[in-house]
């Protein structure tokens, strides 16, 4: 079975651009989880969303980010304008909400000049 | 609030053991603990519920203490495939998965 599908891998982009990152999590989990990792801040986490639905978006840092779960299938990160301190790690994670084991994608690489 | 972990950083000679801690200011449901090789994705180790046992995984197992909101990671007989970042998740009650400041640990020959 194919695991959690993140796109692009790897994006760099000019400050002020708009940057959409894709999220397809591993069907029938009902969970998905967006982290960003840097080396001075660690795993954070930005929103979770449960059966499409999001829970809690306390971590997204400003409103320039923002966050969709349209379906069951995919999900979308959005940045808008981006700053160059948005660089980071951005993983997508999903599993099922009561066991705590998250399946993680590869993770998409943002570099803002 | 993001669990503290100990050490930061380890470096152990194969067959070592190692324990790495967590520890959160906040009541705990759960507690899970990743791994985190160098430019890949954390992959799950194994996960401790409240009231629950410690659990194993090969040669690693864990603990949770409720009561001290802390769980403690042991590497028995460290392997080189070890290598990598420890992460500690943890969960209160709402499945708002948080992970920890991480332990750096390298395994060498």
């Amino acid at each position: 079975d194919a695991g959690v599908i993140q796109s692009p891998r790897h994006e760099v982009t000019e400050m002020g651009q708009e940057v959409t990152l894709r999220c397809k999590p591993i069907s029938g989990h009902n969970s998905l989880f967006w982290y960003r990792q840097t080396m001075m801040r660690g795993l954070e986490l930005l929103i979770y969303f449960n059966n499409n639905v999001p829970i809690d978006d306390s971590g997204m840092p400003e409103d320039r980010f923002s966050a969709k779960m349209p379906n069951a299938s995919f999900s979308t990160l959005k940045i808008q304008p981006s700053e160059p301190r948005d660089s980071a790690v951005y993983f997508c994670a999903s599993g099922y909400l009561n066991t705590g084991e998250l399946f993680f994608g590869e993770g998409s690489r943002l570099t803002v000049l | 609030q993001q669990p503290v972990q100990s050490p930061q950083a380890v470096i152990l000679r194969e067959g070592e053991d190692a324990v790495i801690n967590c520890s959160s200011s906040k009541a705990l449901y759960s507690v899970h603990w990743y791994r985190q090789k160098h430019g890949e994705a954390p992959v799950f180790l194994m996960i401790l519920l409240k009231g629950g046992e410690q659990k194993g995984h090969e040669k690693i197992s864990a603990s949770f203490n409720e009561k001290k909101q802390q769980s403690s990671l042991y590497l028995t007989a460290s392997q080189l495939s070890y290598s990598g970042t420890y992460f500690c998740g943890t969960a209160s009650g709402t499945y708002k998965y948080i992970f920890g400041t991480g332990t750096r640990l390298k395994v060498l020959a």
